[in-house]
């Protein structure tokens, strides 16, 4: 069964500085990967995707995660943190699908991200 | 450009009450379509999905239910809500195997 497990339900980091949200799966097959943020009281925006094309994967806002199948991480980086990067982020995986169809997302438990002056 | 919509934002009921939430999305055809539910530090836990209309699959035991009377039309409902279906409710869809899911921005359910 396929599982994803965040490393630190909340990181605080500087205005500026490097950003680290850890992202570990496990899965039987290939994976697709996700990553996305939530800001209060909003829906999920897809950040960035890992569908077996490139290992590094650049997103949206300045973002990027790279694949690392020999650590089966997927850890989503941001060099210079800004107020406005404040949100939950979510990784997850997708190996399977569902019955008739669809497609079987397992998410991580979430990573709140703090930004301090 | 494709769109979610989910309404209302927020819902305050009483227990035993019904329920019925609403999402629509627009600019695309066959989505497949999704209800999660969302709680505190537990990441995100799928109800329903629906890869065609009328066709609907559950993925937990539940007080809910779920329904697509439309291609691009996706209901979530109780006869009789329950304390614990108290969270925020989010509609998802997408585009085929192992494409990525877009949310609408939910429903915060507070049940009294």
């Amino acid at each position: 069964a396929q599982s994803v497990t965040q490393l630190g339900s909340h990181v605080s980091v500087s205005e500026g500085a490097l950003v680290l949200l850890r992202c570990n799966y496990s899965s039987s097959v290939p994976p697709y990967l996700f990553w996305y943020v939530q800001y209060p009281n909003q829906g999920l925006q897809l950040l960035l995707k890992y569908t077996s094309a490139a290992t590094l994967v650049k997103g949206i806002n300045g973002f990027e995660a790279e694949f690392k199948k020999s650590e089966t991480s997927f850890h989503l980086t941001k060099p210079s943190a800004h107020m406005s990067d404040a949100a939950e982020y979510f990784c997850a995986v997708s190996d399977r699908g569902l019955t008739g169809g669809g497609n079987k997302l397992t998410f991580g438990t979430g990573t709140q991200l703090k930004v301090e002056l | 450009s494709q769109t979610i919509h989910q309404w209302p934002a927020t819902l305050v009921q009483p227990v035993g009450s019904p329920l019925s939430l609403e999402c629509t999305v627009e600019g695309t055809s066959n989505p497949n379509l999704y209800w999660y539910r969302q709680a505190a530090g537990r990441g995100l836990q799928l109800l329903f999905y629906s890869i065609g209309i009328d066709q609907i699959s559950s993925e937990v035991p539940q007080n809910l239910s779920a329904s697509r009377p439309q291609d691009r039309q996706f209901i979530l409902s109780s006869k009789k809500l329950l304390l614990s279906d108290s969270g925020f409710y989010l509609c998802a869809y997408d585009q085929g195997r192992n494409q990525p899911q877009h949310f609408g921005d939910g429903t915060r359910l507070s049940i009294l």
